[in-house]
């Protein structure tokens, strides 16, 4: 299994800009979640997924921020306009549903810095 | 709400000794507890996992945990720290539902000297 599979690895962008960062889930896995890691504020869960359906969504920082998950394989998070202090590492992360006992399986995310 | 607590931003030990990152937490119910490592520019991979059962979970790399109800504490444990143990460490709490929302600790810096 190649495991959660982030692109890009890293993104520049000048603020204002649009931004789109992509996970595909390993197989199988129907639970989806969005992470962000800053030194400031550590890991910070964004968004959830269960079965292509967002359930959580109370960590999303601004309206700025939007995420999909249009099949059970993709999902994508957009920050549309960017700005400074969205640089930070980007995470995404699949479990299966309804196995809380099983631990999340992370990419090696998206390094987001906005100028 | 849950949390979890990882005291030390940092913690250092020389190779050879046994090392322990501590973790404490705070859930309604049974908790599941989870021990992570991240490698610079990596995710977050799985070490081990508390789910029911016997106290002491082994899991990679010949790391271990100690799960203690009474302390609510879930501590990292392993008895001879090897230079390639140095990375960052976090502890998790996971909602015994379907959900299964995690949070986190703030992660604990594990650097072994050789």
């Amino acid at each position: 299994d190649a495991g959660v599979i982030q692109s890009p690895r890293h993104e520049v962008t000048e603020m204002g800009q649009e931004v789109t960062l992509r996970c595909k889930p390993i197989s199988g896995h129907n639970s989806l979640f969005w992470y962000r890691q800053t030194m400031m504020r550590g890991l910070e869960l964004l968004i959830y997924f269960n079965n292509n359906v967002p359930i959580d969504d109370s960590g999303m920082p601004e309206d700025r921020f939007s995420a999909k998950m249009p099949n059970a394989s993709f999902s994508t998070l957009k920050i549309q306009p960017s700005e400074p202090r969205d640089s930070a590492v980007y995470f995404c992360a699949s479990s299966f549903f309804g196995q809380p006992n099983s631990p999340l399986h992370f990419g090696n995310g998206t390094r987001l810095t906005v100028t | 709400a849950q949390s979890v607590a990882q005291p030390e931003d940092q913690v250092n030990v020389a190779e050879g000794n046994p090392l322990t990152v501590k973790c404490t937490y705070s859930v309604s119910g049974n908790p599941y507890l989870f021990w992570y490592v991240q490698y610079p520019n990596r995710g977050l991979q799985f070490l081990l996992k508390y789910i029911t059962g016997d106290n002491l979970v082994k899991g990679s790399y010949g790391f271990e945990a100690e799960f203690n109800k009474s302390q609510t504490s879930f501590h990292l444990k392993k008895p001879s720290a090897l230079v390639s143990d140095s990375a960052l460490y976090f502890c998790a709490v996971r909602e015994n539902t379907n959900a299964g929302k995690s949070t986190f600790g703030d992660g604990t810096t594990l650097t072994v000297k050789p």
